[in-house]
């Protein structure tokens, strides 16, 4: 059975600092894997998609990289800025959509 | 990118009665669309999946007779909570996406109190 695991839970920075979120996965027969952000309250929004063929992507400030024979994948965050404070999701895509718990962001101006 | 539209996105009910919870795809035909709920502070969990034209597949613990799933079109996908109760109370999140390997895309969400 699929686990997603998202380390850390919650994550507080200052405005300016790269920063890493880590998604793991326990079988890594997947055909994807996606990051989410969620707003309180709100829906998901999607950053980015990463196939299982592809090792990472890229989008403005972020990017996520996949190792799926580790099981493993990262979102990196560059120059964060308080409008990124979120919840991050990963999901993995093998029978079904699994989502981590989310790691939440605070990014202080 | 693409649009996914629910609503509403909040409601509140008495215990007892029904209540039900539309997912548009806006911009594309979703032949798949997926039905989540969210307590606070958990993971989302699949409820069911849904494929346009047939039955609802549906996650194991999930009542089928309680939370109905119709998806008659290619845009629009409905949940329905039959005799709500307190416990239904949650965050109720559709997806959606246009082909087996597409992209997932999210509604807004539907927040559910049942009083």
């Amino acid at each position: 059975k699929q686990e997603v695991t998202q380390i850390p839970a919650a994550l507080s920075v200052p405005e300016g600092e790269n920063l890493v979120l880590n998604c793991s996965f326990t079988d890594s027969a997947i055909y994807n894997l996606q990051w989410f952000r969620q707003d309180p309250g709100k829906g998901l929004t999607s950053l980015l998609l990463i196939q299982s063929s592809q090792r990472e992507q890229t989008s403005g400030r972020l990017n996520a990289s996949l190792d799926k024979s580790s099981g493993r994948s990262t979102l990196y965050i560059a120059a964060s800025q308080p409008g990124d404070s979120a919840t991050y999701l990963c999901a993995v895509r093998s029978a079904a959509l699994i989502f981590g718990k989310g790691t939440t962001l605070s990014v202080s101006s | 990118g693409a649009v996914v539209s629910q609503h509403p996105s909040r409601v509140i009910c008495k215990s007892g009665t029904s209540v039900k919870i539309e997912c548009r795809s806006l911009d594309f035909q979703a032949t798949t669309m997926f039905w989540y709920r969210q307590f606070p502070k958990q993971s989302l969990m699949l409820m069911a999946t849904s494929n346009e034209g047939s039955k609802a597949t549906y996650e194991q613990g999930v009542e089928k007779d309680k939370f109905l799933i119709n998806h008659a079109s290619l845009t629009l996908s409905t949940l329905t909570v039959t005799s709500a109760h307190p416990e239904d109370s949650s965050f109720y999140i559709c997806s959606a996406r246009e082909g087996p390997s597409g992209e997932l895309f999210f509604g807004e969400g539907s927040r559910l109190t049942v009083l």
